[in-house]
């Protein structure tokens, strides 16, 4: 069945880069899905970070875009995150997910990321 | 963009039904028959159980429904039990092409 699984530092100093990956199996990555980005603050709600196809093309949280890169490799089956300038307020929990539908059917299990001096 | 409007908290009692409402705006929500929910239990992924206003993926239990009128969607848990306790979310894909989510619902089966 198709899995999807985060991977990347845990934590971070405010001004660094984040940087996230997520490795597909079970799946073609150009199978002609969207794959997106989630992320949930402690305590808090669900916040969509973006999406990308496999053609590179992307669209972006308008609150994050200008510190937000996503990009994919599709020869490893893989989609990324880079989140620039990262503060307290960027610590949480982040998802990879696939985008069928206009919706997100297969979440990974999430990896923690925090930001502390 | 701003976060759908759902209520913070909603409980009911084994075998009762509860609605969750979801309010957005004519940019998202009444703007597009793309509203789909998730439920998410502690410290685990959030889970799809409606997507396209209305359908159900495969394996998710017939006890979970949801419609929509006008900007807002609405989620219907019938026959509660013991397991549907967990966070509900909406989603809405918007006119700016991007996605947004509700505050999340907390559901206490009392």
């Amino acid at each position: 069945q198709v899995q999807l699984r985060e991977s990347g530092p845990g934590l971070l100093k405010p001004s660094e880069t984040l940087s996230l990956t997520c490795t597909v199996s079970g799946s073609s990555i150009t199978s002609g899905f969207y794959w997106g980005w989630i992320r949930q603050p402690p305590g808090k709600g669900l916040e969509w970070i973006g999406n990308i196809y496999h053609s590179g093309t992307t669209y972006y949280n308008p609150s994050l875009k200008s510190r937000l890169t996503i990009s994919v490799d599709t020869s490893k089956k893989q989609f990324s995150l880079r989140l620039r300038s990262v503060t307290a307020a960027d610590t949480a929990v982040y998802y990879c997910a696939r985008n069928v539908d206009y919706a997100f059917d297969i979440w990974g299990q999430g990896t923690m990321v925090t930001v502390s001096s | 963009q701003s976060a759908l409007t759902q209520p913070a908290s909603v409980s009911g009692y084994p075998g009762q039904s509860i609605t969750i409402s979801c309010t957005g705006t004519s940019s998202d929500v009444g703007g597009f028959n793309y509203v789909s929910w998730y439920q998410q239990h502690p410290g685990t992924a959030p889970k799809l159980l409606i997507f396209d206003v209305n359908k159900r993926p495969s394996g998710v239990s017939y006890r979970f429904s949801a419609s929509k009128s006008g900007s807002t969607a609405s989620l219907t848990v019938s026959g509660l039990q013991a397991e549907d306790e967990a966070d509900y979310y909406c989603s809405s894909y918007t006119s700016r092409n991007t996605w947004v989510f509700g505050g999340g619902t907390k559901l206490t089966v009392l």
